[in-house]
């Protein structure tokens, strides 16, 4: 069964600190695998990651896959109030023809 | 921009009454889903659906029905409600299976 685990569950860290959130996976046929940052509503993207030891980076954001060792790991450096939020990743897979299967969440509040 | 509108925002059902969630797309985009998110579970995949015309299971479509009669439109139906259904319920749209998804704002669906 493809499944995909985040850790930790819950992190709390203070403003200016690095955090780095961890995704593993069991998929079959991996083709791709995501993240996005849910504040309250509606998750919105931060990286699509193909390629083994390619860094995406987005402002102090920053992501990397190993697809050896099936992982992932999301970055933030000098966090910011404004990072709180809950931190989905999803996997790209074939099982039951669904596109994506999601990890339960890293849920991320950064204190003042 | 709409994106992806999801209606209704909020919504308390009693046991055994039927309702529909409507999600609606502006973006010609060819796949859309239907998931749930419940605490401690991420979102999981209820039924989705490859174009017009077409749909098809997902993770959990026990008690949930939809339709796709035209391209921007993803109904999803409880024809008898659940406690197990109170969830929130996420509606995403994608132009093809290698890109990332937009969501909708989601729906609170609380069931007694």
């Amino acid at each position: 069964e493809d499944k995909v685990v985040q850790s930790p569950l819950s992190l709390v860290v203070h403003e200016g600190d690095t955090v780095t959130l961890n995704c593993s996976y069991e998929v079959t046929n991996f083709r791709s695998l995501l993240w996005y940052k849910q504040e309250k509503k509606a998750p919105t993207f931060l990286f699509m990651l193909t390629s083994s030891g390619i860094e995406k980076k987005s402002g102090r954001l920053s992501s990397i896959l190993d697809k050896k060792e099936l992982f992932s790991i999301l970055n933030i450096t000098a966090t910011q109030t404004g990072d709180s939020a809950i931190y989905l990743c999803a996997v790209e897979a074939v099982n039951y023809g669904q596109n994506f299967v999601f990890g339960p969440g890293t849920r991320l509040s950064v204190l003042p | 921009n709409a994106g992806v509108t999801q209606t209704p925002k909020f919504r308390v059902l009693k046991t055994g009454q039927s309702m529909t969630l409507l999600c609606a797309q502006d973006m010609n985009h060819e796949y859309m889903y239907w998931y749930r998110q419940d605490p401690g579970m991420g979102l999981r995949l209820i039924h989705y659906s490859v174009g017009e015309g077409t749909t098809a299971k997902g993770e959990v479509p026990d008690g949930y029905n939809v339709s796709r009669l035209k391209k921007q439109n993803f109904l999803l139906g409880l024809e008898s409600a659940a406690p197990s259904q109170t969830s929130v319920y996420f509606c995403a749209s994608t132009p093809n299976r290698k890109t990332e998804a937009f969501f909708g704002q989601g729906t609170r669906l609380t069931v007694v």
